[in-house]
């Protein structure tokens, strides 16, 4: 079965500190994982895909299979930053993915 | 192109009314699914189809219903809304390859008294 665990619900930091968010998951095949962002009642937005290996918006996300974890972190966080965060796991094949609970990020002044 | 597009944004439901969330998209995507956001439990799947007439069950189907006619429309029915059926429903749809990820509608918040 396919699991997908953020340990956190609240993430409070201060404008210009690091962040990493936290995601972990449970799979037995090939994990394909994302991250989605979803800032104050809009629609979910992809934000990261582990598969390009991409930066945006100063975010960046590695796959440690070791681990099987799939943290999310950013050098210097910006107020703009501040929304809720949900990891998401696609399965074989890619017919759904599961989503973990989410992390509100919340970044002050 | 408007993407995934659903109606109506928001719903007021008495308990044991029916009502259909409608779901459409226009990227020609195969795989499309429904979800419930909660506060604290994230999204949980209800339904999802990988093409035309196919569907099955996700984590939380109880009470709901989903039919895929055409590759666009992926509605999902209501049978007799409860209370707990509160909650704020979002549509998404995907070519079906890792890379793009999930398009996700605007969502539709509904609230059964």
């Amino acid at each position: 079965a396919q699991r997908v665990t953020q340990p956190e619900k609240l993430l409070s930091v201060f404008k210009g500190a690091p962040v990493e968010l936290k995601c972990n998951y449970s799979y037995s095949g090939s994990p394909e994982l994302f991250w989605y962002v979803q800032y104050s009642r809009q629609r979910l937005q992809l934000l990261l895909r582990h598969i390009s290996r991409e930066s945006i918006k100063g975010f960046t996300a590695d796959l440690n299979k070791g681990e099987t974890s799939f943290h999310l972190k950013k050098p210097f966080a910006q107020e703009e930053d501040s929304a809720m965060y949900y990891c998401a796991l696609g399965d074989t094949g890619f017919q759904k993915l599961v989503f973990g609970t989410g992390t509100r990020l919340l970044v002050s002044p | 192109n408007a993407g995934v597009t659903q109606t109506p944004k928001f719903q007021v439901l008495k308990t044991g009314q029916s009502m259909t969330l409608q779901c459409a998209q226009d990227m020609n995507h195969e795989y499309m699914s429904w979800y419930r956001q909660d506060p604290g439990m994230g999204l949980r799947l209800i339904h999802y189809s990988v093409g035309a007439g196919i569907t099955d069950q996700g984590e939380v189907p109880n009470g709901y219903n989903v039919s895929r006619s055409t590759t666009e429309d992926f509605p999902l029915r209501l049978l007799s809304a409860a209370p707990s059926q509160t909650s704020v429903y979002f549509c998404a749809s995907s070519p079906g390859t890792g890379v793009d990820g999930y398009t996700f509608g605007s969502g539709t918040r509904l609230t059964v008294v």
